[in-house]
């Protein structure tokens, strides 16, 4: 089982709907937690970080439930340009960061 | 520019030779990591360092896979015998003090 699961997709949707990945992890000592965004041939990036009172940048809002070890990423009002891949990361102690197999969301117009 | 420099950008391997793929990272970046990502994958951890200390190996997939930063800036990882299954992207990374790491655009390598 890998260390961090998430759904592949992909999501297509159209614009301006609202969308939601979820991601499931499964080291209970993982302590920092984060949503990277991968556009296709690009190196990730950053997207947010993931706390546990929940937290909201703009149009994208990420949740922690620490008890079910479980993360989620929510888009409102898609845009074309939200089309990428989601990568759900934990990070656990000393250890580098830990990825998932990322989310497609494919926004279509 | 002032982000994490990989090269070459893309390689070409024949089974059986030797690469080998540098990354600069941040300058200043203390923490520098490999990962490998093969198509459709998230990034796989393959080793990390802390200034030139070599603190986690244990993502390199077998002892064919080696990498070093001997000033504990620039670094190498370097494949020898390589084989077809080792075509990925190499992603290298880097980080100051917080979680975040910043990633080069890494090296396309293709075994054939």
């Amino acid at each position: 089982r890998k260390e961090v699961e998430q759904d592949p997709g992909p999501f297509n949707v159209p614009e301006g709907a609202t969308v939601a990945f979820n991601c499931t992890y499964s080291n209970s000592a993982s302590q920092s937690f984060f949503w990277y965004r991968q556009d296709c041939r690009k190196e990730p990036k950053l997207l947010m970080s993931v706390y546990s009172s929940g937290n909201e940048d703009g149009r994208f809002t990420a949740q922690l439930n620490r008890a079910s070890q479980y993360i989620s990423l929510l888009i409102r009002d898609s845009k074309l340009s939200d089309s990428a891949t989601y990568l759900c990361v934990v990070k656990t102690g000393r250890r580098a960061l830990t990825f998932g197999s990322g989310t497609r969301l494919q926004v279509q117009p | 520019g002032a982000g994490v420099s990989q090269s070459p950008r893309y390689k070409v391997a024949k089974r059986g030779q030797d690469v080998a793929l540098r990354c600069d990272p941040i300058s200043g970046h203390v923490s520098l990591f490999w990962y490998q990502q093969a198509l459709g994958q998230g990034p796989e951890f393959l080793t990390y360092f802390q200034n030139e200390a070599q603190l986690d190996k244990s993502g390199l997939p077998s002892d064919r896979f080696f990498a070093e930063r001997p000033e504990g800036s620039v670094s190498t990882l370097k494949i020898q015998r390589t084989q077809q299954e080792d075509s990925a992207v190499y992603l290298c990374a880097s980080s100051h003090e917080g979680p975040e790491a910043f990633f080069g655009q890494g090296t396309r390598l293709t075994v054939v």
